[in-house]
């Protein structure tokens, strides 16, 4: 069975980059029936989809982040990263490493998530 | 993007329905039957409990269904349980390959 782990500073300072990785393990990351993604959840709000990427390195990005956001997949470390650059307090979140399975976009996979918190 | 619209609550006693509705637009939810809903209590991750519009992984309770009319999507949750309070949320594909997720839902068992 695919299991997702998040791993990452808990702690990032203003207009820094925030940088996670996600493990996949039980499974391979290069499968190209999935898409791997990144979501957040701000604490006590709602969830927003961050972006995705393909084994073979196509991505997309939710419009209203891409200005600041990059995903990389490590096919030979089964891992896919986020980086978000120039953060705020606003980016402060517990944040989900999911896989969608492409061809009817159901996450039926998720990490347990891990909080970042902006702050100096 | 904005997100597809939920009410921010809904309840109902044990052995009561609730229907959860999720509303978008024509460039999403209106658009394609990648319509998918996740319950999510308090602390722990998203939990998939319909996928394409109305179909239920294996190990979800019956109790669990999924439709859509137009540019709304709904959840059923019937014979309501105390262990269904969770907040619910929904999610679309949209025509810009990425997605979006629903404002969320909490569920209370009175």
């Amino acid at each position: 069975q695919v299991q997702l782990q998040e791993s990452g500073p808990g702690l990032v300072k203003p207009s820094q980059t925030l940088s996670l990785t996600c493990s996949v393990s039980g499974g391979s990351i290069s499968s190209g029936d999935y898409y791997w993604n990144w979501i957040r959840q701000p604490p006590g709000k709602g969830l927003e989809w961050i972006g995705n990427i393909h084994y073979r390195g196509s991505t997309f990005y939710n419009p209203s982040l891409k200005s600041r956001v990059t995903i990389s997949v490590d096919t030979s470390k089964n891992q896919f990263s986020l980086n978000l650059s120039s953060v705020t307090a606003a980016d402060t979140a517990v944040y989900y490493c999911a896989r969608v399975l492409n061809w009817n976009s159901r996450f039926d996979c998720w990490g347990q998530g891990t909080l970042v918190t902006v702050s100096s | 993007q904005s997100a597809l619209t939920q009410p921010p609550s809904v309840s109902g006693s044990p052995g009561q329905s609730v229907t959860i509705s999720c509303t978008g637009t024509n460039s999403d939810v209106g658009s394609y039957n990648r319509v998918s809903w996740y319950q999510q209590p308090p602390g722990t991750a998203p939990k998939l409990m319909i996928y394409a519009v109305s179909n239920r992984p294996s190990g979800v309770p019956d109790r669990f269904s999924g439709s859509k009319s137009g540019n709304t999507a709904s959840l059923t949750i019937s014979g309501l349980q105390a262990e269904d309070e969770a907040d619910y949320y929904c999610s679309s594909y949209t025509s810009s390959s990425t997605y979006v997720f629903g404002s969320g839902t909490k569920v209370t068992v009175l």
